[in-house]
């Protein structure tokens, strides 16, 4: 099944503990991208990938790291996390992003806490 | 810089009724726009993308969204809502030669019974 995986879906951590939350997808996507979901914020796009080794900041990259040695994984770490960093996360991919191909396929999500 | 605006934080209708989800957006040159759903403790799903050429777009679940230039907006619609159609909806929009995507804030719909 074609699908766009995270883990974990639950995290609760303490403040400047590190962190990484996984991120794959089987269907051979170039493009992959995170976003954080916030409550009268809607989705703000943290990093995106537009392929292998290849990364750039969104809107919201302060705090965050990414790397995407393999095609199909692009996990998201957080260094020292905050407060300020509990939010609900989604990774998402999309074949490429040509006009033609850049619908995007949303993870399951996962909801992090920071006490 | 790209932007969309989701004037309403919820939109209530009676099932049955027809229903509309309004966005506007603000880009540099040409719009390429989508719809997604997000039902509870769920991801996004694509629903439908408007690139170019006609304006009234079909998507999945018999949602059909109306581009207007002139007005910069992308409304999502349906003739007949259903129960099964509450959930939170977010209107995205990218320019071509960007790989950003900007999303709304999002906008609930409740459908009544």
């Amino acid at each position: 099944e074609a699908q766009v995986t995270q883990n974990p879906r639950y995290l609760i951590t303490v403040t400047g503990k590190k962190l990484t939350v996984t991120c794959s997808q089987n269907m051979n996507h170039e493009y992959m991208s995170w976003y954080r979901q916030d409550p009268g914020l809607g989705l703000r796009q943290i990093y995106y990938s537009m392929n292998v080794e290849v990364t750039d900041k969104g809107d919201v990259p302060e705090g965050y790291k990414v790397s995407r040695k393999e095609k199909r994984n692009f996990p998201l770490i957080l260094e020292s996390p905050s407060p300020n960093q509990t939010s609900l996360y989604f990774c998402a991919s999309s074949l490429s992003m040509i006009i033609s191909t850049d619908t995007q396929y949303f993870g399951p999500g996962t909801r992090l806490t920071v006490l | 810089a790209q932007s969309v605006a989701q004037p309403e934080d919820q939109v209530n209708v009676a099932e049955g009724n027809p229903l509309t989800v309004k966005c506007t957006y603000s880009v540099s040159g040409n719009p390429y726009l989508f719809w997604y759903v997000q039902y509870p403790n769920r991801g996004l799903q694509f629903l439908l993308k408007y690139i170019t050429g006609d304006n009234l777009v079909k998507g999945s679940y018999g949602f059909e969204a109306e581009f207007n230039k002139s007005q910069t907006s992308f409304h999502l619609k349906k003739p007949s809502a259903l129960v099964s159609d509450s959930a939170l909806y977010f209107c995205a929009v990218r320019t071509g030669g960007y790989q950003k995507v900007t999303f709304g804030i999002g906008t609930k719909l409740q459908v009544i019974p």
